[in-house]
């Protein structure tokens, strides 16, 4: 069976550090990957998408940036924290080479940046 | 651009209720439609899903969705709500045919469920 691993559960960072949030995947091959931010009243902001290694979209231009070096690792990074980082992070994947799949989450990084 | 939008952010009812959360997309082509909940604490779980055929699809725990293409809609229904449904209720859309990979969702809506 699939199963999504993200962590660390928790962050607290200074602002004008440096962010790295990582999210595997286990049991599929070729994933779709997500990164999203959820706030209350917002919902889930897609943040970066990639249908494959090296292939990263961003929908929302801002401090933060996403790699995908193996297959079924995804990354979310950022160079210096701003306090507007704050939030909670969902990683996701879905199943490659079809849109006939739903997105499966992991259990989500709450970062406070201080 | 692409968006979703729900238009319900904080809903309560008593049980036995009924229950319909509208959800609205923004985009032309081809899409695939879900909802998702989260009960407080858990994960994100799909209720349903739609991609083709039957416009009306059935999901878990007795909910369903009507999926109309002309107003860009994809409502939730449940005929009588539970205490236990009391969680945030999530609309996405897939964009675009074929592994385009776009999945996004709407801001969600609360829903609380009075005994």
């Amino acid at each position: 069976s699939q199963t999504i691993h993200q962590w660390p559960a928790t962050l607290v960072q200074p602002v004008g550090s440096p962010l790295s949030l990582e999210c595997t995947v286990e049991g599929t091959s070729n994933p779709n990957l997500y990164w999203y931010r959820q706030a209350a009243g917002r919902g889930l902001q897609l943040l970066f998408y990639s249908v494959g290694i090296g292939q990263i979209s961003s929908e929302v231009p801002q401090n933060l940036s996403a790699s995908r070096p193996q297959d079924r690792q995804f990354i979310l990074s950022s160079k210096k924290l701003l306090l507007s980082d704050s939030g909670f992070y969902l990683c996701a994947w879905s199943r490659g080479g079809s849109t006939d799949t739903e997105a499966f989450f992991g259990q989500g990084t709450r970062l406070t940046v201080v | 651009a692409q968006s979703v939008s729900q238009h319900n952010h904080h809903v309560i009812l008593s049980e036995a209720a009924s229950l319909e959360l509208g959800c609205n997309y923004s985009y032309g082509g081809t899409v695939n439609l879900f909802w998702y909940v989260q009960y407080p604490g858990q994960h994100l779980q799909l209720l349903l899903k739609y991609f083709s055929g039957d416009p009306l699809v059935k999901g878990i725990k007795g909910f369903e969705a009507e999926f109309i293409k002309s107003k860009f809609s994809f409502n939730l229904r449940k005929p009588s709500v539970q205490w236990s449904d009391t969680a945030e209720y999530f609309c996405a859309v897939k964009i675009g045919s074929g592994n385009t990979g776009k999945l996004i969702f709407g801001q969600g809506t609360t829903l609380q469920v009075k005994p």
